[in-house]
Formats: structure tokens, C-alpha cells, sequence
């Protein structure tokens, strides 16, 4: 079946380290997205990318990178400049189709806390 | 600035109807996404409408009307699996979704 497949689950940082969440996908999807998820708020985009070797910043991409050297896989990497990285961790993945308006796919998510 | 506007939280019978409301302003409109999300787990998508009026899908329907900014979530019959949360997302002049906080349904026997 395909799917997105994030990993791992859980995960802890430790002060001043740099922690990195994959994400892979085998729905041959061009776009994928990186949200992150706190209590009581929406979903808030960090980074997206349309295509391989592009990717372009969210509304919240201070202290997280990316990279997407292929087309299945897209990691987000929590920096330590990112202070408050503890939340729910999304990637989700689409395909332009007639538009841009098609529905995102979710990953089960990392949940992501701090030591 | 954009925004989207869900009721926090909302209680219901099993078995009953249920109507969970989303307002929004934002730059441009391309079209307004519901999805669901159980504790822990990823958003599920549920519906999407573009032009005003009512789509149905089985139990769930959605509603929308671009001139009062305004969509509804309508869950019939409702399961005690309906129990989660409930994301309205609108896509704005650049194609980017712009999320609510989210309604949490809490389904009673």
C-alpha cells in the first residue's frame, strides 16, 4: 500500500543538539510539507517543496533545515537554534493534479520532546 | 492577516447530528479542506469545496459559501469512532493551506 512513512515516533533532544526526522513517501507525490502541531493551535507550515532540489521556507522556518535530494524523501532537521522544539511533528505529501488543490496525505507524525 | 475560526470544542449524542462551523478571511480563497485527526494519529481528509453549496459524502456533508466566509462540518448518525478532532483548512491566493486550531468532537453514549 502506499503511504508516508515518518520516523521515529518519539524522540528526544538533548540542549544544543541537532536532531533529524525523516519522512518518506511511496505515493509518487511532487510536493511534500513539514507542519509542526501544538496544543490548541493549527497546523503551521516549516518548510514545503514542490520538486527535487528545490524547497522553499514556511511561516515558521527559523531553526529547522531541509533537503530534498529525492523525489520519496524529505528529512527536517531540528537545529539547536530552535528553542522551543517540543510538539507534534507532520509531513504530508500531494500532487498537482488539474490545479493545485488536492488533498494532502499525512504521516503518523514524530512527537518530539526535549531532556 | 488570515484567519480561521472552529469552536474549541463541542459535545454530542450518538446517534444525533452534529454541525462543527468554520469562518475564515484570508488573502484569496482556492478552496476550503476538512479533515479529521484522532488523538495522536495524522489528519484524514474528509471533504473539499470550491464553489458554494453542499457536497455530501455518506454520514458527512460540507458546506460552504464564499460570500459570508463561511463553512459547516455536518457528521449524521453519529459513531462513537466520530470522536476527534476536526481540522478546517482554507488554500489561499498561493496555493498554501491555512489551518484552524481545530474542533474537538466528544461523542456520548
Amino acid at each position: 500500500d502506499g503511504g508516508i512513512t515518518q520516523s521515529p515516533k518519539y524522540l528526544f533532544r538533548k540542549e544544543g543538539q541537532n536532531v533529524t526526522l525523516s519522512c518518506e513517501q511511496n505515493l509518487n507525490h511532487d510536493a511534500m510539507y513539514w507542519y509542526r502541531q501544538d496544543p490548541g493551535q493549527g497546523l503551521r507550515l516549516i518548510y514545503y517543496s514542490q520538486i527535487v532540489n528545490d524547497f522553499q521556507k514556511g511561516d515558521i522556518a527559523e531553526g529547522y533545515s531541509v533537503s530534498r535530494e529525492k523525489k520519496e524523501s524529505f528529512p527536517l532537521t531540528v537545529t539547536s537554534a530552535q528553542k522551543n522544539p517540543t510538539a507534534f511533528y507532520l509531513c504530508a505529501s500531494s500532487t498537482p493534479r488539474d490545479g493545485f488543490n488536492q488533498p494532502q496525505h499525512f504521516g503518523d507524525g514524530t512527537r518530539l520532546s526535549i531532556l | 492577516g488570515q484567519n480561521i475560526d472552529q469552536p474549541t470544542e463541542m459535545t454530542a449524542t450518538e446517534g444525533a447530528i452534529v454541525q462543527i462551523n468554520c469562518t475564515y478571511q484570508t488573502s484569496g480563497f482556492n478552496g476550503l479542506f476538512w479533515y479529521q485527526q484522532h488523538a495522536g494519529e495524522a489528519p484524514t481528509f474528509l471533504s473539499y469545496n470550491v464553489l458554494d453549496g453542499l457536497e455530501e459524502k455518506g454520514r458527512f456533508s460540507s458546506f460552504l459559501s464564499r460570500s459570508k466566509g463561511y463553512s459547516y462540518l455536518l457528521l449524521k448518525e453519529l459513531q462513537m469512532k466520530d470522536s476527534a478532532s476536526y481540522l478546517c483548512a482554507v488554500s489561499d491566493s498561493n496555493y498554501q493551506l491555512i489551518w484552524g486550531a481545530g474542533t474537538k468532537l466528544i461523542i456520548k453514549p
